[in-house]
């Protein structure tokens, strides 16, 4: 079937460095993505999302860009900081159908 | 943080013991979610509902009933759990209507860690 994957489990990225996590999808008519962040014992939380009208949006330090062609959705974080480590999903659908999410990215931030 | 509320939030059992999850709400929001989160396969739709007494399987629903009598409540039962049931469990809710164009934000409670010896 069809579904959400990432490219990369783990990310460590330097404490002020710009972050990358990204995202490959294979529902060609998915018509919406959104990320969540996901700290250590809690659930997830809602970061950033976009409509498949668009290929950029930019949040307070995120920017999510969709790429329709090649199936890939990224989110970009700006001056990461120690309080971004946590695990980062994508998920997607189509209409009002349910939220399918990947397996998600540990993101690391080395101070 | 939206009014989600998942009991007990962690819960040792026995092979073949009936367990139920709670998940209740006060966003009087119409659609209800539970998900399962396991190492490596993220989160995984169990079932979901779309109002009261209307609901629906997701991806991994054998194994699992729920049932919703009142808009803020949400239960998830394993009728005789078994090992591989061992997970994290989320309620998520959605103030998405059916028929216009999705909003999609879900809004998680902190999760209900049960084992299952």
């Amino acid at each position: 079937g069809e579904n959400v994957g990432l490219h990369l489990p783990t990310l460590s990225v330097q404490e002020g460095d710009n972050s990358i996590i990204n995202c490959a999808y294979s529902n060609s008519a998915s018509d919406y993505f959104i990320w969540y962040k996901q700290e250590s014992g809690k659930g997830p939380q809602f970061i950033i999302d976009i409509r498949s009208n668009m290929d950029k949006r930019q949040g307070q330090r995120v920017t999510v860009l969709l790429n329709k062609t090649v199936k890939h959705l990224s989110l970009q974080i700006a001056a990461t900081q120690p309080g971004d480590s946590a695990v980062y999903f994508c998920a997607e659908n189509e209409g009002n159908t349910p939220l399918v999410f990947g397996k998600g990215t540990r993101l690391s931030v080395i101070a | 943080d939206a009014g989600i509320t998942q009991s007990p939030r962690h819960k040792v059992t026995e092979t073949g013991t009936p367990v139920t999850l709670r998940c209740h709400q006060t966003e009087n929001h119409r659609y209800m979610y539970w998900y399962r989160q396991d190492p490596g396969h993220g989160l995984r739709l169990i079932h979901y509902s779309y109002g009261v007494k209307d609901t629906d399987k997701g991806e991994v629903s054998d194994g699992y009933s729920v049932s919703r009598s009142k808009t803020e409540d949400f239960l998830l039962t394993l009728e005789s759990a078994t090992s591989s049931q061992t997970s994290v469990y989320f309620c998520a809710i959605s103030s998405l209507v059916q028929g216009i164009t999705n909003t999609g934000e879900l809004f998680f409670g902190e999760g209900s860690r049960l084992t299952v010896l």
